[in-house]
């Protein structure tokens, strides 16, 4: 059964850091990898996705990598801004279903 | 781009009724759905997995009889909490694809509380 791992759990950054989110799975049989942003109470809002044969993604301050043979993912974020500050899930697509890390927590102190 | 609409985002109900929620998808034709739930502090759970025109996967500890799923349409996936519990009390999400490669979308959610 695929197992979601992210760390750290929490991260609290001052403003303009550069910080990397790590997730970590354990069966590399994977269609594709994607991280999500979340917001207290609100739904999940799709950041990157990776498909398998892939290795990164790009969009503005973001990059995402992907090694799929070491079962790792990371989370790049440049600059960072209070408005960064969030939940951010990677989840990892199997095919069937996808199977969700436990978040890390991000607060971007001004 | 691709929208996924969940109804009601938030709902309040007595022990013992039963609550319906929807799942649509406004501009694709979405083969699978899937259902989530999420309590206080805690990471997405997957629930069950809903394809069109069959029954439901269920997740390892989730009854079924307890969360009905039906997925009569391409557009359309809802979920019952039937003889809910304040136990049940949770955020619950649903999302949608259209081909195993393309992502995830995600509807806003819709936050329970049973009372």
């Amino acid at each position: 059964k695929q197992e979601v791992t992210q760390i750290p759990a929490a991260l609290s950054v001052p403003e303009g850091e550069n910080l990397v989110l790590n997730c970590s799975f354990t069966d590399s049989a994977i269609y594709n990898l994607q991280w999500f942003r979340q917001d207290p109470g609100k739904g999940l809002t799709s950041l990157l996705l990776i498909q398998s044969s892939q290795r990164e993604q790009t969009s503005g301050r973001l990059n995402a990598s992907l090694d799929k043979s070491s079962g790792r993912s990371t989370l790049y974020i440049a600059a960072s801004q209070p408005g960064d500050s969030a939940t951010y899930l990677c989840a990892v697509g199997t095919g069937n279903d996808m199977r969700f890390g436990a978040g890390t927590r991000l607060t971007v102190k001004p | 781009g691709a929208v996924v609409s969940q109804h009601p985002s938030w709902v309040i109900c007595k022990s013992g009724t039963s609550v319906k929620i929807e799942c649509r998808s406004l501009d694709f034709q979405a083969t699978t759905m899937f259902w989530y739930r999420q309590f206080p502090k805690q990471s997405l759970m997957l629930m069950a997995t809903s394809n069109e025109g069959s029954k439901a996967t269920y997740e390892q500890g989730v009854e079924k009889d307890k969360f009905l799923i039906n997925h009569a349409s391409l557009t359309l996936s809802t979920l019952t909490v039937t003889s809910a519990h304040p136990e049940d009390s949770s955020f619950y999400i649903c999302s949608a694809s259209n081909r195993v490669e393309s992502p995830l979308h995600f509807g806003n959610g819709t936050r329970l509380t049973v009372t």
